[in-house]
């Protein structure tokens, strides 16, 4: 079975800090994906940045950037120059595969940014 | 764009009643997963199809059911409902020949039961 940990169950940033987000998870699989998922109050979880096992270069999306350390598990996210917006509960995500398969979240991070 | 369309948005249903939620996939999607996200909790994997096919199974209780139709919307079936069945029903859709595989996810559908 596949899981999910994020030990870091709230944070907070200064504004136009930086902040990074950890997960680890385990699995026996060689090939899968990652993903940090934002859910804002408004309550939909929007894609913030994944990542393909099978690359070895980490992902960045603007101000998003992951450090992926596929030896350790290790599945961060480094979050450049907060903004308020960036506010919200960040999951973690596993999938093993893309057909269906079960997505395993973490259990989240609580970020605040502040003014 | 085209986003993953949940209905309803919100509902009301008695102990013991049925509710029925709707997940309309983002056009060409063939997987649809439908999560249950209690308050203060992280989403909770209950069911997935693939191809109108059920592709993996979660906590899905007994006394909810779920298919996958012929125009790929899927409904999440729920009879005998408890006050622990109060959450937020996350409905998310991808197509299996995106590298990526990423989730698409729906606003979801709240439901209150009294």
């Amino acid at each position: 079975a596949q899981t999910v940990t994020q030990s870091q169950p709230e944070m907070s940033v200064q504004e136009a800090e930086t902040v990074t987000l950890s997960c680890t998870y385990d699995t026996s699989e060689s090939n899968y994906y990652l993903f940090w998922y934002k859910q804002p109050p408004s309550r939909q979880m929007i894609l913030v940045i994944r990542q393909e096992a099978y690359k070895q270069q980490n992902a960045t999306e603007n101000r998003f950037s992951v450090n992926f350390q596929k030896a350790a598990k290790s599945f961060s996210l480094k979050i450049s120059d907060s903004q308020l917006g960036d506010t919200a509960m960040y999951f973690c995500a596993f999938m093993k595969s893309n057909t269906g398969n079960q997505f395993y979240f973490g259990t989240g991070t609580s970020l605040t940014v502040i003014p | 764009a085209a986003g993953v369309i949940q209905s309803p948005r919100h509902l009301i249903k008695e102990k013991r009643e049925t509710a029925t939620l709707k997940c309309y996939p983002i056009p060409r999607h063939d997987t649809v997963y439908w999560y249950q996200q209690g308050p203060g909790q992280d989403p909770q994997f209950l069911i997935s199809f693939y191809e109108k096919m059920q592709s993996d199974k979660g906590s899905i209780p007994d006394r909810f059911s779920a298919q996958q139709f012929s125009d790929y919307h899927s409904e999440l079936n729920m009879s005998s409902l408890e006050l622990g069945d109060s959450a937020l029903y996350f409905c998310a859709s991808s197509f299996s020949e995106h590298e990526t595989g990423e989730l698409f996810f729906g606003e979801g559908s709240r439901l209150t039961v009294l």
